[in-house]
């Protein structure tokens, strides 16, 4: 069965300090969808990035960087030089391909970052 | 490009009555998908329309149900509200169907049921 674990319910760092938000996943597929959302105050979720499982290449997004492997089925998000902006709950899912379908998708449970001034 | 967009914001319920909720996907978008949120669930999800046709139901009681019309728009109706359907009510819309593509959510509706 899948499953999203994200183990840190809270973060919280000084402004301009690097973090990294944690995701393991569980899947018995080969193929799939890893997302990261962030969930500022206003509600919405707001869409990060989308990696397929056979793309293990990292990326990096201005400040933002997310690190794939698969070996360990993690996913794992850093904000290098946070700012009180990225104050956010970030969500990590994933979906297995070919259901076709939105309820496949799995959400973690999230983690509540802080970025104090 | 306009976002999605559901209305209203915010809404105060008690118990027994009924309520719509509405969700207008972003211009193009054929997909709807709608999602409840609260602290102890997270987030659960509850329906995805496409072109019409609801594709599949969440694991939720037959008092809440939905449709979508031929322009995207989308509601969703729960009728004899309990205390704990009060939550954060999201609607994603998506270019195609499924969980392969990425979502845009609206700000949701905060349903309070006293």
């Amino acid at each position: 069965a899948q499953k999203v674990t994200q183990a840190q319910t809270e973060i919280s760092v000084v402004e301009k300090e690097d973090v990294t938000l944690d995701c393991v996943y569980e899947t018995r597929d080969t193929t799939y969808y890893l997302f990261w959302y962030k969930q500022p105050p206003s509600g919405e979720l707001v869409f990060l990035i989308r990696r397929n499982s056979f793309d293990e290449q990292n990326e990096i997004s201005g400040r933002y960087s997310w690190n794939f492997q698969k070996s360990t089925s993690s996913f794992n998000f850093t904000i290098t030089a946070s700012q009180v902006v990225d104050s956010a709950v970030y969500f990590c899912a994933l979906s297995e391909r070919g259901y076709s379908s939105a309820s496949k998708i799995i959400f973690g449970s999230g983690t509540r970052l802080s970025i104090r001034p | 490009k306009a976002g999605v967009t559901q209305t209203p914001r915010y809404l105060i319920k008690t118990r027994g009555q009924q309520v719509t909720l509405s969700c207008s996907p972003i211009s193009g978008h054929r997909s709807v998908s709608w999602y409840q949120q609260t602290p102890g669930q997270g987030l659960q999800f509850l329906f995805e329309y496409f072109s019409e046709t609801q594709r599949n139901k969440g694991n939720f009681p037959g008092r809440f149900s939905g449709r979508q019309f031929s322009n995207s728009r989308s509601e969703m109706n729960v009728s004899t509200l309990e205390l704990g359907d009060s939550a954060l009510y999201l609607c994603a819309s998506s270019s195609s169907p499924g969980g392969d593509y990425e979502q845009y959510f609206g700000p949701g509706t905060r349903l309070t049921v006293t």
